[in-house]
C-alpha cells in the first residue's frame, strides 16, 4: 500500500470548491506530519502551494491565492487541499508530499479538471 | 535571478550509465539541502535522492539505492547524480530542487531515456 494515496482525478465547475484528499497509509498518523501541496501544469516543473500541519503550523506560499487552503481530516487520516472559487487556471495536477522515514514521499497526484 | 539548470540527460542503453548535473546560481548554494526528483512520462512525481548542505547526509529512494549516487561541489555551485545500471523504468525527466519543504523554484529538468 502506498504511503500517500490521492484520487487520480477530480472534476468541478468554475466558481465551485474542490476538496483534494491525500490519505496516509494505515499506521502513519496524519497528525504528526506536515503535508505539503504542489501544483503542476503541463510542461512546467511543480510549484509549491502551501504546507499544513495544524492551524498553528501552516504556511501559504508567497503569491498563492487565499482560495487555496490546507486542512486535515483526522478521522480519515488525510490531508486536504481546498480550492474555493475555482478558476480555469486552477486546472492542473496536484501532489501532496510528506517527509517520512528519511525520505520525501509524494502522493500519486490528482488531475483537477475545471469544466 | 535564482536558477537551477539541469544537464546531462539523453538516450542510454539498459545497463548503461549517465551523470546528471545541476548548475545553481542566484543564491548561496552551500546553504541549501538539495534533491533530485523524477517524473516518468505521463506519470507522477518520484523523489530520488537528498543531500544536505554540507554533503554529509545523503538519502536515496529504495528504487535507486545502490545504483545512483548523489554528490555536490559547493565550490562549483553544482549538484550531481551519477546513475549506473540504468533500467527502462528510470526513464523520466529529472529535476533538481532545493529544500522541497520550502517555496523554492525547481529546475526545468533534463530527460533521461533508457532504451535499446
Amino acid at each position: 500500500q502506498a504511503v500517500l494515496t490521492q484520487p487520480a482525478s477530480l472534476s468541478a465547475s468554475p466558481g465551485a470548491s474542490a476538496s483534494l484528499t491525500c490519505t496516509l497509509r494505515s499506521g502513519i498518523n496524519v497528525g504528526t506530519y506536515r503535508i505539503y501541496w504542489y501544483q503542476q501544469k503541463p510542461g512546467s516543473p511543480p510549484q509549491y502551494l502551501l504546507r499544513y500541519k495544524s492551524d498553528s503550523d501552516k504556511q501559504q506560499g508567497s503569491g498563492v491565492p487565499s482560495r487555496f487552503s490546507g486542512s486535515k481530516d483526522a478521522s480519515a487520516n488525510a490531508g486536504i487541499l481546498l480550492i474555493s472559487g475555482l478558476q480555469s487556471e486552477d486546472e492542473a495536477d496536484y501532489y501532496c508530499m510528506i517527509w517520512h522515514s528519511s525520505s520525501w514521499v509524494f502522493g500519486g497526484g490528482t488531475k483537477l479538471t475545471v469544466l | 535571478e535564482v536558477q537551477l539548470v539541469e544537464s546531462g540527460g539523453g538516450l542510454v542503453q539498459p545497463g548503461g550509465s549517465l551523470r546528471l548535473s545541476c548548475a545553481a546560481s542566484g543564491f548561496t548554494f552551500s546553504s541549501y539541502e538539495m534533491n533530485w526528483v523524477r517524473q516518468a512520462p505521463g506519470k507522477g512525481l518520484e523523489w530520488v535522492s537528498y543531500i544536505s548542505s554540507s554533503g554529509s547526509t545523503i538519502y536515496y529512494a529504495d528504487s535507486v539505492k545502490g545504483r545512483f549516487t548523489i554528490s555536490r561541489d559547493n565550490a562549483k555551485n553544482s549538484l550531481y547524480l551519477q546513475m549506473n545500471s540504468l533500467r527502462a523504468e528510470d526513464t523520466a525527466v529529472y529535476y533538481c530542487a532545493r529544500d522541497l519543504g520550502q517555496q523554492l523554484p525547481w529546475g526545468q529538468g533534463t530527460l533521461v531515456t533508457v532504451s535499446s
